[in-house]
């Protein structure tokens, strides 16, 4: 059973903290993605990789970088929370090609006081 | 840059009937993918269709097709016989296949389904 695994499914965190939030894939999938979903705004891409280290800006990348050192690895992180930043985060992973479907982590729940 | 907009925020329908989600897109390629997903109020993000932009017909899974109008660049999704597990928010997605941005996916602000018994 395929699976995208996201650390956390809830958390709380203060203003000005550094935030990671971590997302682990065993499909041995290219591409990974960090989307932040908002009520009315949909799913809004901050960034994706399609590699190992190579990282692409989304549409809304302010205020949060990625890491991703290994294939199934790919965190986001929000150097100083703020409470502009409190939504659900999703992760998700594809392969290559226009015809794969992307797999989506559970979410979590960012809450930032 | 390419973009995705649903304009129905929300929708109802009566069980066991029709309904049809809208999708229109903006791309300047040739060659991307078009998706729905379906997001019920677990959360979890559901695949439900692809359409290729050289498919030459409309994509069908079960109850489930995609009218695809290339030319008006829209790409909706028509749910048949509505069931009352279909109630969920519904998003539309593309991904370039082309260029430097290839594999983005780029989703929709999404339409919530709401279906009466």
């Amino acid at each position: 059973d395929v699976k995208v695994t996201q650390s956390s499914r809830y958390l709380v965190k203060r203003t000005g903290e550094k935030v990671f939030l971590e997302c682990v894939q065993d499909m041995d999938h290219e591409n990974m993605f960090w989307y932040r979903q908002d009520p009315g705004l949909g799913l809004r891409l901050i960034y994706f990789s399609y590699d190992v280290k190579m990282k692409e800006k989304g549409d809304i990348p302010e205020g949060y970088s990625v890491s991703r050192e290994k294939k199934e690895r790919f965190s986001l992180i929000l150097e100083s929370a703020s409470t502009n930043q409190t939504s659900m985060y999703l992760c998700a992973s594809s392969g290559t090609g226009i015809r794969t479907e992307a797999f989506f982590g559970q979410g979590t729940r960012l809450t930032v006081v | 840059a390419q973009k995705i907009t649903q304009t129905q925020p929300g929708m109802f329908v009566q069980e066991k009937e029709a309904v049809t989600l809208d999708c229109t897109y903006d791309t300047s390629d040739q060659s991307y993918g078009l998706f729905w997903y379906k997001q019920p109020s677990s959360g979890e993000m559901i695949f439900l269709i692809y359409q290729g932009s050289y498919d030459e017909q409309n994509a069908t899974e079960g109850r489930y097709s995609l009218n695809f109008q290339k030319a008006r660049k829209s790409a909706n999704l028509v749910i048949s016989a509505s069931q009352l597990g279909d109630s969920a928010m519904y998003f539309c997605a593309m991904r370039d296949g082309s260029g430097t941005s290839y594999g983005k996916l780029t989703f929709g602000q999404g339409t919530i389904l709401t279906v009466h018994p």
